[in-house]
C-alpha cells in the first residue's frame, strides 16, 4: 500500500513565525501535492511538484512556498504565518503515469494564534 | 472549478447497497472519474477510477453512463464505517478538484 506521511498531526504556531510541513511518501511517486481543507471551501490545490526541484503554483499559492530536494519528500513553508493559514493542510502523490490516483496523508491541523 | 455534481447528503441502512450519483455532463473525450471518501479528521481515500468501462474492486464497483455524463459509485453491503463524505472528481491531469462531495449516513 502506498504510504504517505505527514509529519505532525496538530500544530499550533504563532502569527508571524516561519512554518514547516513535512511530507515523505514511500512509493518513488513523480508527482506530490499540497493542499488546504476548509469548511465550506473543499480541497484547494497550493502547490504540486512533478519532479525533484521542480515546483508548480496552485489555485492558492500566496503566502506559501515548497522544496523538493529529493523525491521522497515534499515541504511546504509558511514564510510568515497568519491567522487565515489556519487550516488543514493535506499533502498527495502520486505516479507519473496521467491515470494514476493521488493517495493522501492523514493531514496536519495547523493553528495559527 | 469540481466539474461534478453530487446530492449534498444520503441515507442508507446498514448491510445495503449504497448508490452514490455523480453528475459530470462537461466531461471530456480523456478525463478519469475518480472517487474518493473522506472519514471525520483523515485524509482523503481512494477508492476507485474509470475511464468509460465498469470497474470493480474490493472496495466498490463504479458505473459509468454510455455517454460519460454521470457515473454511480456502489458499496454492495454498506457497513457504519462506510459513513463518510464520498467526492466524485473528473480530471485528465493532476489537477484534482474536489467539490462538496456526497456524506452518506450509513443507519443501523
Amino acid at each position: 500500500d502506498v504510504k504517505v506521511t505527514q509529519s505532525s498531526r496538530y500544530l499550533v504556531k504563532r502569527t508571524g513565525e516561519k512554518v514547516f510541513l513535512e511530507c515523505v511518501q514511500d512509493m518513488d511517486h513523480e508527482n506530490m501535492f499540497w493542499y488546504r481543507q476548509d469548511p465550506g471551501l473543499g480541497l484547494r490545490l497550493i502547490y504540486f511538484s512533478y519532479d525533484v526541484k521542480m515546483k508548480e503554483k496552485g489555485d492558492i499559492p500566496e503566502g506559501y512556498s515548497v522544496s523538493r530536494e529529493k523525491k521522497e519528500r515534499f515541504s511546504l513553508i509558511l514564510e510568515s504565518a497568519s491567522t487565515n493559514q489556519t487550516s488543514m493542510y493535506l499533502c498527495a502523490s502520486r505516479p507519473g503515469e496521467s491515470n494514476q490516483p493521488q493517495h493522501f496523508g492523514d493531514g496536519t491541523r495547523l493553528s495559527i494564534l | 472549478d469540481a466539474k461534478t455534481t453530487q446530492p449534498t447528503s444520503m441515507d442508507c441502512a446498514e448491510g445495503r447497497a449504497a448508490n452514490l450519483p455523480c453528475n459530470h455532463s462537461t466531461i471530456s473525450g480523456n478525463e478519469y472519474v475518480y472517487w474518493y471518501r473522506q472519514i471525520h479528521s483523515q485524509g482523503p481515500q481512494y477508492i476507485i477510477h474509470g475511464l468509460k468501462n465498469n470497474e470493480t474492486n474490493e472496495m466498490a464497483s463504479l458505473i459509468i453512463t454510455e455517454d460519460r455524463k454521470s457515473s454511480t459509485l456502489i458499496l454492495p453491503h454498506a457497513t457504519l464505517r462506510d459513513t463518510a463524505v464520498y467526492y466524485c472528481i473528473v480530471t485528465d491531469f493532476n489537477k484534482f478538484y474536489f467539490g462538496s462531495g456526497t456524506k452518506l449516513n450509513v443507519k443501523p
